[in-house]
């Protein structure tokens, strides 16, 4: 069975850092590309960024260029997101979510809420 | 950018009922549309790839049609369970992009 478990989640000033992790099992980890979706309290889903298996091709949203950097250790099963200069509109649950074979997302983690306030 | 619009936005049903969602592309998306389903407080499950197949395990009461910029999700018939959000989803350019969702309510 598929499992993905988010952490590092908490409350960040804005202008700070943060560095989220995805565990993952279940499954061939270093075989699938990862992806990071967020959803704001009360709002839809937004795609964030994906990761492709080598780890070296990376995709971002606008939103989030140039501050978010997402990479994997596929040694140790593990998704990351690093976030740099949080502003309150980053505040939302993230989710890691596996990228399947069709390429659309058919797994996702439980997601870990960043909250960004002074 | 795609941009992705969805109708409606909140759609009320009663169990039983045949109900069909709506999601429009800004542009050529060919079939990589997928769609999922999502209940407060959890992670979005996903339901449908390739804009009409079907992911293993999701009832056989929920289809997909549609390519190119027009796509339809269907229940056939609506269970207690089927009572969610659903959002779609292209992926077939970056930056992907979401619908903004369809509350399906108890009528």
């Amino acid at each position: 069975e598929v499992q993905l478990l988010e952490s590092g989640g908490g409350l960040v000033q804005p202008g700070g850092s943060l560095k989220l992790s995805c565990a993952a099992s279940g499954f061939t980890f270093s075989d699938y590309a990862m992806s990071w979706v967020r959803q704001a309290p009360g709002k839809g889903l937004e795609w964030v960024s994906n990761i492709k298996t080598n780890g070296v091709s990376t995709y971002y949203g606008d939103s989030v260029k140039g501050r978010f950097t997402i990479s994997r250790d596929n040694s140790k099963n593990t998704l990351y997101l690093q976030m740099n200069s949080l502003r309150a509109e980053d505040t939302a649950v993230y989710y890691c979510a596996k990228r399947g074979v069709w390429e659309a997302f058919d797994s996702w983690g439980q997601g870990t809420l960043v909250t960004v306030s002074s | 950018d795609i941009q992705m619009t969805q109708s409606p936005s909140t759609l009320s049903a009663s169990v039983g009922d045949r109900v069909t969602i709506t999601c429009r592309a800004s542009q050529s998306i060919s079939s990589w549309l997928a769609w999922y389903q999502q209940k407060p407080g959890k992670a979005p499950k996903f339901l449908i790839y390739k804009a009409s197949s079907l992911e293993s395990g999701v009832p056989s009461r929920f289809s997909g049609s549609g390519s190119g910029t027009e796509f339809t999700l269907t229940i056939s018939s609506l269970q207690p369970d089927d009572f969610a959000t659903y959002y779609c989803q292209q992926y077939s350019s970056y930056p992907y992009t979401f619908g903004q969702g369809t509350k399906l309510e108890i009528k």
